[in-house]
Order: structure tokens, then C-alpha cells, then sequence
């Protein structure tokens, strides 16, 4: 059973537009969500976090969304950029132990 | 320059081989972690380490086995390796044990096993 779920493989909007990134979860253990983002050839790197005591985080052009109750986060991006075009993980972290959805490649047209 | 580094880069195999790969990180970081991402999936958790001579088991440890003598090294062990374990592994490492460390991910080793 995938306890995190990225549910768009894929996802292209215009450059300025905004992405918007979602993500669902069912372990209610899960303590922190946290956002990477994955070009070819290269591990992920860190994006952004949030407690799930927070409902939202932001960090310039990127917001992270949290509704704990219905067991969802989202990462927006604003403005986007063909910059951004890369693979983007959501993860979710219990303890020590570390829970990566399949990831949506997000493609930025200029 | 703050690193994960991870060898070798790429490996072609067969199976039975006994091989290891090896991961250092230089920021003195207590968690250190490895994964296996194929192809359409995500990271999929092997092995972790909270600190030396600490290890757990992940979502797929079956087939690997991992140590850590000292803080900076996480060496994946693959005793017997069989087809199933070609994939891309990533080692990563963060400050302390908890989700509000971000990790710093190795450049990742393609392994083949044939």
C-alpha cells in the first residue's frame, strides 16, 4: 500500500503561470512533509517543508499547503520558470524513516 | 565544498558477485540514508542511520546490508546480488534524525546486475 501518493505523472504550464503540485498521504504518523526536486543525472535536492503542525510555508516563490484533515499537501510555484522544469518528490518523514511519492515531472514552457 | 559523495558512479555486474558501494559525506551529519529509485517510482527506503554503530531497516532492505563504523561513511553491502537489484541508488545524509532536516542526496549509483 503507497502511503504517499503523487497522482499526476506529469504536469506543463507557461512560464509566469502558476504550478501547483499536489500530494496525498494515509499515515496520519507521518510528522513532516518535504518537497524535492530532481533534474537528470543529479540527486534531489530540498526544496521545502512543513510541519504537520503548520498549515502553510512559504519560502519565495514557493508555497507549501497542508490540509491534515483531508490528508493533503500541495507545492505551489509562483512565478513559474522554465528553470523550474524538473522532477518534483514529495516525502513525508516518521521518525527516522523516510516516504517518497513517484514524483510529477513538471514541465515549464517559455 | 559540502558534499555526499558515492562510488562507483556506474556498475555493470552478475549476479552473485558480492559488491559495495560506497557513500561519505563531509558535514559531519548524524542521519545518512540510502535508496533505490526505479524506473516511473520513487525513492524507496533501504537502510538508515540515526549514528554510528545505529542502523534500521527501511521499506526495501531485503538483499542489502549496510554499517557504520564512523560518522562520515554508509557503505551499501550487496552479499549476493541478483536482477532485481538494477536500479539507481541514492545515499543521503542530514544534520540530526527528524523530518525537519532536509537531506543532501549523493549524485547517485547506477548499478546493473546482470
Amino acid at each position: 500500500d503507497q502511503q504517499v501518493k503523487q497522482n499526476s505523472p506529469s504536469l506543463s504550464v507557461q512560464e509566469g503561470r502558476i504550478s501547483i503540485l499536489n500530494c496525498d498521504y494515509t499515515n496520519s504518523m507521518f510528522d513532516y512533509f518535504l518537497w524535492y526536486k530532481k533534474y537528470p543525472a543529479e540527486g534531489p535536492t530540498f526544496l521545502i517543508s512543513i510541519s504537520s503542525i503548520k498549515d502553510k510555508n512559504e519560502d519565495g516563490r514557493f508555497t507549501v499547503f497542508l490540509n491534515k484533515s483531508a490528508k493533503h499537501l500541495s507545492l505551489h510555484i509562483v512565478p513559474s520558470q522554465p528553470g523550474d522544469s524538473a522532477v518534483y518528490f514529495c516525502a513525508a518523514s516518521d521518525a527516522g524513516k523516510s516516504t517518497f511519492g513517484d514524483g510529477t515531472t513538471l514541465t515549464v514552457k517559455p | 565544498e559540502a558534499q555526499v559523495t558515492q562510488n562507483p558512479r556506474y556498475l555493470i555486474t552478475v549476479t552473485g558477485k558480492k559488491l559495495t558501494v560506497t557513500c561519505s559525506q563531509n558535514m559531519n551529519h548524524e542521519y545518512m540514508s540510502w535508496y533505490r529509485q526505479d524506473p516511473g517510482l520513487g525513492l524507496r527506503q533501504i537502510y538508515y542511520s540515526m549514528n554510528v554503530e545505529v542502523t534500521d531497516k527501511g521499506d526495501v532492505p531485503e538483499g542489502y546490508k549496510v554499517s557504520r563504523k564512523e560518522k562520515r561513511n554508509f557503505p551499501l553491502i550487496l552479499e549476493s546480488p541478483s536482477p532485481n537489484q538494477t536500479s539507481l541508488y541514492f545515499c543521503a545524509s542530514s544534520l540530526a534524525t527528524g523530518g525537519s532536516y532536509e537531506q543532501y542526496f549523493g549524485p547517485g549509483t547506477r548499478l546493473t546486475v546482470t
